[in-house]
């Protein structure tokens, strides 16, 4: 079964603490991992996709990776804007459709 | 630069009811994409619609139909409203089921009650 897992399920930084995000799939086959955040109230914003394990992307202070097994988004310095939940979720194998993850909430504070 | 608009933003229903939840999107997308998100269960698909004129069920279809009107627009339509189906409803959009890298509307908050 096609299946996306998050850790942490919350997470609370201080500002400039850097950290990781953690996301671990079960799919035969990748075909795309996308990140995505969400503002409370908000429809998810697409900010990566992964195809192959060893890719890496940058968007500001945010860095995914991918392996075989998960992925990673690396947030450096953060900042109290970057708040938010970060979704995860990766193409079925059928490809019809995306599983997301139940989201890591994350909390920045200055 | 709307994007994908999504109406209306917010609806009570009673127990039921029937209503559609419109969507539509300014993008030129073939695929398009109706999901639903509770609190601990993430996004779950509903149906999409691959390019104009199909449409297939996804992970929770059961209460719920839609129509794929044109390139444009994508409707939801729930024919009895359940309790079941309080929820935030987005709509997405993507250039094909081969680039899924979806763009999701602003949702809607509806309450069956």
């Amino acid at each position: 079964e096609d299946q996306v897992t998050q850790s942490p399920e919350a997470l609370r930084l201080q500002e400039g603490e850097s950290s990781s995000l953690n996301c671990s799939y079960t799919v035969s086959g990748l075909r795309g991992l996308f990140w995505y955040r969400q503002d409370p109230g908000k429809g998810p914003e697409f900010l990566f996709t992964l195809y192959s394990a060893g890719e890496e992307k940058e968007k500001e202070r945010l860095k995914a990776t991918l392996t075989k097994k998960e992925s990673f988004l690396h947030i450096t310095a953060p900042k109290p804007e970057d708040s938010a939940t970060y979704l995860c979720a990766v193409l079925n194998q059928a490809g019809t459709a995306l599983i997301f993850g139940k989201g890591t909430t994350l909390s920045v504070s200055s | 630069n709307a994007g994908v608009t999504q109406t209306p933003k917010f609806q009570v229903l009673k127990t039921g009811q029937s209503m559609t939840l419109q969507c539509a999107q300014d993008m030129n997308h073939n695929s398009m994409y109706w999901y639903r998100q509770d609190p601990g269960m993430g996004l779950r698909l509903i149906y999409y619609s691959a390019s104009e004129g199909t449409t297939d069920k996804g992970e929770v279809p059961n209460g719920y139909n839609v129509s794929r009107l044109n390139k444009r627009e994508f409707s939801l339509r729930l024919e009895s409203a359940a309790p079941s189906q309080t929820s935030v409803y987005f709509c997405a959009s993507s250039e094909s089921m081969v680039k899924p890298g979806a763009f999701f509307g602003q949702g809607t908050r509806l309450t069956v009650v």
